[in-house]
């Protein structure tokens, strides 16, 4: 049982520089989500995708944040001119229709610390 | 706009006591609602979910939650405690018009043996 797959699972970075995250969900699942989490707080919604459609952004998703889904399958999420106020945990997501009754399951995280 | 508040931010019992986690949500429909647990430095897990029907819901480890809309609350429930459920505990709930999850701020739950 392949659950949702996240890499790197840690990265430090210094402040100005460019990162990327990947996720890959559970194979039949067409709506990926990501979610961003800092210490002593809930996940906060950053965007969801419907196969390759990316149907909804947060505020929270400045201009220096991209998520893409090319093919329906895995994301990527890419921060760029990293600043300090972006270290947190990046949570990536997978489902089938939730409102249908299905789960949505979580990755394990991608940790951003930048320095 | 849809919120949650889980008003206890860290709760300490002892091995073997019962336990209950209180979630409200503000939610101008009937919502759909969750409790997931996470480990330290782990991805979230299920215990369980409420869409329709049955009020009181069973998860999975032993965990049951009450939706009562009289009181927009879905509190988290277990009979008897053990060691291994000391983790954070988050509720969120979804709307009916969105894929989206709004969680609230967690609550982390200390056991004693």
């Amino acid at each position: 049982d392949t659950g949702v797959s996240q890499n790197p699972r840690h990265k430090i970075t210094k402040r100005g520089q460019n990162v990327t995250f990947r996720c890959d969900p559970i194979s039949e699942h067409n709506r990926l989500y990501w979610y961003r989490q800092t210490l002593g707080q809930g996940p906060e919604f950053l965007t969801y995708f419907q196969n390759e459609a990316q149907l909804e952004k947060s505020r929270l998703l400045s201009d220096r944040f991209s998520a893409e889904r090319p093919k329906g399958s895995f994301s990527t999420l890419e921060i760029q001119r990293t600043e300090q106020g972006d270290s947190a945990m990046y949570l990536c997501a997978s489902s089938l229709p939730f409102r249908s009754g299905n789960t949505i399951y979580f990755g394990e995280g991608s940790w951003l610390t930048v320095v | 706009a849809q919120s949650v508040t889980q008003p206890d931010i860290h709760i300490t019992v002892s091995e073997g006591a019962s336990l209950e986690l209180r979630c409200n949500y503000s939610y101008g429909a009937t919502p759909y609602l969750f409790w997931y647990v996470q480990s330290p430095g782990q991805g979230l897990q299920l215990l369980l979910k409420y869409f329709s029907g049955d009020t009181l819901v069973q998860g999975i480890k032993g965990f049951e939650a009450e939706f009562k809309r009289s009181q927009s609350s879905f509190n988290l429930r277990k009979p008897s405690v053990h060691w291994s459920d000391a983790a954070e505990y988050f509720c969120a709930v979804g709307a009916r018009n969105t894929d989206k999850l709004i969680f609230g701020t967690g609550t982390r739950l200390q056991v004693f043996p």
